[in-house]
């Protein structure tokens, strides 16, 4: 059964910092790994997402990487601003199911 | 292409009622999945369906608890007899079919928020 799980749970930072958020998953037969923000009270939009064949991929000032083999992704933030905080929320895709990490809870102070 | 929708977004039921939440996936979007989120905790996969097959309900609750994804209309999740434990926000997220679709971004709903009271 597939585990995932994010480091830290939360995180608090001054704006401007750059920072990584972390996401390992047990089984490495993965199809591909999605990266998510969640507001308080609110759905999920999908941020990035990678396929089990990439490395990485960019949006804006979010790059997201993946090692499959090692079962590890990181989410690269750069030059936070307070409209950043939310918690960010990984999720990767096997056969028949989606799995989620408890997400990362992150405050960007201005 | 209106994104997946849920619906209602808020539901209360007194204990012993049915709830019935509803989710219509994106347009070409025949794999539905559903998900609980406690408060202050991450999503808890349910089930994943697609058209009139059941493919994986390993997430859901033996009792109580059944999906269906008809050939027409939207996603049904369905609580029989609610306990104020079922009180949460269910997700529902969908995605497309074809060659790919082991590879292809899943979409997700505003979800339902149910209390039971």
């Amino acid at each position: 059964k597939q585990e995932v799980t994010q480091i830290p749970a939360a995180l608090s930072v001054p704006e401007g910092e750059n920072l990584v958020l972390n996401c390992s998953f047990t089984d490495s037969a993965i199809y591909n790994l999605q990266w998510f923000r969640q507001d308080p009270g609110k759905g999920l939009t999908s941020l990035l997402l990678i396929q089990s064949s990439q490395r990485e991929q960019t949006s804006g000032r979010l790059n997201a990487s993946l090692d499959k083999s090692s079962g590890r992704s990181t989410l690269y933030i750069a030059a936070s601003q307070p409209g950043d905080s939310a918690t960010y929320l990984c999720a990767v895709k096997g056969n028949n199911d989606m799995r989620f990490g408890a997400g990362t809870r992150l405050t960007v102070k201005p | 292409n209106a994104g997946v929708m849920q619906n209602p977004r808020h539901l209360v039921r007194r204990r012993g009622q049915e709830a019935r939440l509803r989710c219509s996936p994106m347009k070409g979007h025949s794999h539905v999945y559903w998900y609980r989120q406690l408060p202050e905790e991450g999503l808890k996969f349910m089930v994943y369906l697609q058209k009139e097959n059941i493919i994986d309900e390993s997430g859901m609750p033996k009792e109580r608890f059944s999906a269906e994804f008809p050939k027409e209309g939207p996603s049904i999740l369905r609580i029989q007899q609610v306990v104020r434990g079922d009180s949460a926000a269910y997700f529902c997220a969908s995605s497309r079919t074809g060659e790919t679709i082991m590879n292809t971004e899943a979409f997700f709903g505003q979800g339902t928020r149910l209390t039971v009271v």
